[in-house]
């Protein structure tokens, strides 16, 4: 069974405070790593896939990368509209079906 | 830009009830998803659906769910006997041939009680 562990479970930042968020994973055999970011009361929102180690993804001021047990989601100057909760999740094998983790609950205060 | 739309937001029930959850998906998606995510727990799969059947579902997805397409447009997700425990967001999400990028609706909030 797939297992995928986040952490820190919550994280504070100063507004301008980089930081990464920690995605380990057990699976048989990795189809593909997924980010996605999940504001409260929404449903979560696609942000990256990341396939095999060493790729990396980048979009505004999150970055992913991805090596064989972990992938990080590093977040550069965050500001507080990045506050989220940012869940990652793995499909492995022949299903594209994506677990999840449960995720890191980022706050940027101003 | 398209979204995925789910009604209703929020349903409250009595145990034993049934209700039926439904779901826009984005309309040139091929592929349909229902999750869970009970308060404070992880986003949980529930089954997936393409042409018209049902392609992959998990443990959760007993005999009391069931899933439909009765039009080109709707997707359901129905409990047939709610239970307390069923209380949870369910989430739709849909995809289109890039299966592994699904696009979630904003959930509708049941309470059996």
């Amino acid at each position: 069974e797939d297992q995928v562990t986040q952490s820190p479970e919550a994280l504070r930042l100063q507004e301008g405070e980089s930081s990464s968020l920690n995605c380990s994973y057990t699976v048989s055999g990795l189809r593909g790593l997924f980010w996605y970011r999940q504001d409260p009361g929404k449903g979560p929102e696609f942000l990256f896939t990341l396939y095999s180690a060493g790729e990396e993804k980048e979009k505004e001021r999150l970055k992913a990368t991805l090596t064989k047990k972990e992938s990080f989601l590093h977040i550069t100057a965050p500001k507080p509209e990045d506050s989220a909760t940012y869940l990652c999740a793995v499909s492995s094998g022949g299903s594209y079906i994506p677990t999840f983790g449960r995720g890191t609950s980022l706050i940027v205060h101003p | 830009e398209p979204e995925v739309t789910q009604t209703p937001s929020h349903q409250v029930t009595q145990m034993g009830q049934e209700v039926i959850l439904r779901c826009v998906p984005i309309s040139n998606h091929l592929y349909f998803y229902w999750y869970r995510q009970i308060l404070g727990q992880k986003v949980e799969f529930l089954v997936s659906f393409y042409n018209n059947e049902i392609s992959e579902k998990s443990e959760i997805f007993d005999d009391q769910f069931s899933v439909e397409r009765p039009d080109g447009s709707n997707f359901t997700l129905k409990i047939r006997s709610t239970k307390l425990e069923d209380s949870a967001m369910y989430f739709c999400a849909s995809s289109d041939r890039d299966r592994e990028k699904l696009f979630f609706g904003s959930g509708t909030q049941l309470s059996v009680l």
